[in-house]
């Protein structure tokens, strides 16, 4: 079974740019989640997406960041204008349903310059 | 956001020693998660729990998901250079199915 396929594996940026990332869940995952990892930190949930809807995003900064899941499979999360604090790595998870363990993606490493 | 509690914060062992962390929390979990992360990579599942009281191995690892629902353990016997690695707890809170990490313990064989 294929993982959780992430990309790019890493992007360097200036702040205030946009930047994107992509992610293809395990196949016939209905749950897909974003997480921000600091360096030092553990993952903190952005969003959680149930199929193609919004099951959680309250700790998501709105005001910059966007995701979607238009299809409920692949999904992309967005960063718009970018900020200096905004640099870790972005770790997409999915799982079966929404009470089943969470398999993660290699991640992206976001550095705002 | 909330995050679980983790000691020890990172362990200097040598290889053979036996292992013990464990993860706190303020909040009840109805299921407990242990992952291993590896620098450059994304967590990796190691053992899920999902009744209190209950106990799992995974090979030499041992978790334990505590009878109050608040806490939880992860033992490592016989450690080997690859069980080198950050290791996180995840708890999913009753009626609510976000996983939420603990801090991490870090750790490190000595040659």
């Amino acid at each position: 079974e294929a993982g959780v396929a992430q990309s790019p594996r890493y992007k360097i940026i200036e702040k205030r740019q946009s930047v994107a990332f992509w992610c293809n869940p395990i196949s016939g995952h209905a749950t897909l989640y974003w997480y921000q990892q600091i360096l030092g930190q553990g993952p903190k949930l952005l969003i959680q997406f149930q199929n193609n809807g919004v099951v959680d995003d309250s700790q998501l900064p709105k005001d910059r960041f966007s995701a979607e899941r238009l299809k409920g499979v692949d999904s992309t999360l967005k960063i718009q204008p970018a900020k200096l604090e905004d640099s870790a790595v972005y770790l997409c998870a999915s799982s079966r349903d929404r009470r089943t363990e969470a398999f993660f993606g290699q991640g992206t490493r976001l550095t705002v310059v | 956001g909330q995050q679980l509690n983790q000691s020890p914060q990172s362990m200097f062992i040598q290889e053979g020693e036996d292992v013990s962390m464990n993860c706190t929390s303020s909040s009840i979990f109805n299921t407990w998660l242990w992952y291993k992360q590896d620098p450059g990579e994304g967590p990796v599942l190691l053992i899920a729990l999902y009744k209190a009281g209950e106990l799992t191995s995974n090979g030499r690892l041992t978790a334990q998901f505590g009878i109050t629902r608040k806490d939880s353990f992860l033992n490592i016997s016989a450690s080997i250079p690859s069980d080198v690695g950050i290791y996180f707890c995840a708890g999913q809170l009753i009626g609510n199915e976000k996983l939420t990490f603990g801090t991490g313990t870090r750790l490190t064989i000595i040659p």
